[in-house]
């Protein structure tokens, strides 16, 4: 079955740090892959989404991730983080049927001064 | 264009009680979802649509049911509320160009 693993459920960086969250994805094809960001009581915000073309993705709010096939991924990043940008994300793909998105468990992003 | 909406944003129900969640989007999209979130677990696909008429079930259905009378609106019910199914709700609704659009999410609690 397709899965999305998230191997950080928490990360602080400092801030005006580099970020970089990490999302590995199972999946026999070409995946379409995602990045939502949820801040605390609010819904899910789409950053980035990669289909296909080049594998390096610009996203909102300056974040930008990069599809490798050969290793599964699809990490996020940003080379200064923000104390906005505080908040929870979550990988995705969609799966195989073309009918859902399946999500990581998310990784909790913490800033400090 | 308000996108995704869903109502109620809160509800607190007690054990055995049912509900109808209600999701209405304005963008003619064919598919439409339900998830629900849990700390922890990130999203968790519940049923969705592939247009009107037509629903299937997700990862975790039991307990659930839904329907999608009409292709702008789906409806996520729970027929006998359990203490288990104190989550957060979300509904989303996506279309051609592979955009996913999401509702801002109910909070349910059930005592």
């Amino acid at each position: 079955a397709q899965s999305v693993t998230q191997p950080d459920i928490h990360i602080t960086v400092s801030e005006g740090a580099s970020l970089e969250l990490r999302c590995n994805y199972s999946y026999g094809a070409t995946p379409y892959l995602f990045w939502y960001v949820q801040s605390p009581g609010q819904g899910l915000q789409l950053l980035l989404k990669y289909f296909s073309g080049d594998t390096l993705v610009q996203g909102i709010k300056g974040f930008e991730a990069e599809f490798k096939r050969s290793q599964s991924s699809f990490n996020l990043r940003k080379p200064s983080v923000h104390w906005s940008d505080a908040a929870e994300y979550f990988c995705a793909v969609e799966n195989q049927a073309g009918t859902a998105l399946i999500f990581g468990k998310g990784t909790t992003l913490s800033v400090s001064s | 264009n308000a996108g995704v909406t869903q109502t109620p944003k809160f509800r607190v129900l007690k054990t055995g009680q049912s509900m109808t969640l209600l999701c209405a989007q304005d963008m003619n999209h064919e598919y439409m979802y339900w998830y629900r979130q849990d700390p922890g677990m990130g999203l968790r696909l519940i049923h969705y649509s592939v247009g009107e008429g037509t629903t299937a079930k997700g990862e975790v259905p039991d307990g659930y049911n839904v329907s999608r009378l009409k292709k702008q609106n789906f409806l996520l019910g729970l027929e006998s509320a359990a203490p288990s199914q104190t989550s957060v709700y979300f509904c989303a609704s996506s279309g051609t160009g592979y955009g996913y659009t999401f509702g801002s999410g109910t909070r349910l609690t059930v005592v």
